[in-house]
């Protein structure tokens, strides 16, 4: 049973680029987190999306990012116009279920990190 | 709004001695309190969990971590540590009525020296 897959592990973009970090959640799971973690610092809740639905959106930038779970295919985190201090390792994480607040569960993937220059 | 606060960004303890990871929290209601480990270039792992039963909680590979609501304390403890321990250790809160997010505190870096 895979896990959560998160691809590309790695990407370099210059500034003024797009950047796309895709999440296939663990199978049978239809929740899914993002969090975004800045070098010395813990992680950030950015959004919470169930499949076609953006359910929590309080941690987002206003600006240049979306976050998108379509019916079919995986979760796209998208970052437009990057920007140096975009650079950092973005999570995603999947539940069964909605409490992932009361019950802990939530299971990682191995991140995408994102180097802007 | 609920958080959580790590005192101490690096811990280092000697093999076998006693592992004492610190975090307080903050919530206007009773929370569910959350110690993940995170091992270098991987995701986090769930690692313990209080959600107002017992406040002693035992978790994996020898960790428990004990809820004090009058210290609003949740502090990681490990009796003797081993070299396996080594990883980055991340507190973190929720709460019954955002029970679909989690609130991560700004992590402890835990070295073993040998």
């Amino acid at each position: 049973n895979a896990g959560v897959m998160q691809n590309p592990r790695h990407l370099v973009r210059r500034r003024g680029q797009e950047a796309r970090l895709r999440c296939s959640p663990m199978k049978g799971h239809s929740h899914v987190y993002w969090y975004r973690q800045l070098p010395e610092e813990g992680l950030k809740f950015m959004v919470y999306l169930q499949k076609e639905n953006i359910i929590d959106e309080s941690g987002m930038p206003k600006e240049r990012f979306s976050a998108e779970f379509p019916k079919e295919g995986p979760s796209i985190l998208r970052i437009q116009q990057v920007v140096r201090g975009d650079s950092a390792a973005y999570f995603c994480a999947s539940s069964p279920s909605g409490l992932a607040g009361s019950t802990g569960e939530l299971f990682f993937g191995e991140g995408s990190r994102l180097t802007v220059l | 709004a609920q958080s959580v606060t790590q005192l101490g960004s690096h811990v280092s303890v000697s093999e076998g001695a006693l592992v004492l990871l610190r975090c307080n929290y903050s919530s206007s209601v009773p929370p569910y309190l959350f110690w993940y480990v995170q091992y270098p270039n991987q995701g986090l792992q769930l690692l313990l969990k209080y959600t107002s039963a017992a406040t002693l909680v035992k978790g994996i590979n020898g960790f428990e971590a004990e809820f004090k609501k009058s210290e609003t304390s949740f502090h990681l403890t490990k009796p003797s540590a081993h070299m396996s321990d080594a990883a980055e250790y991340f507190c973190a809160v929720s709460t019954y009525s955002s029970a679909s997010k989690i609130i991560f505190g700004s992590g402890t870096r835990l070295s073993i020296r040998p």
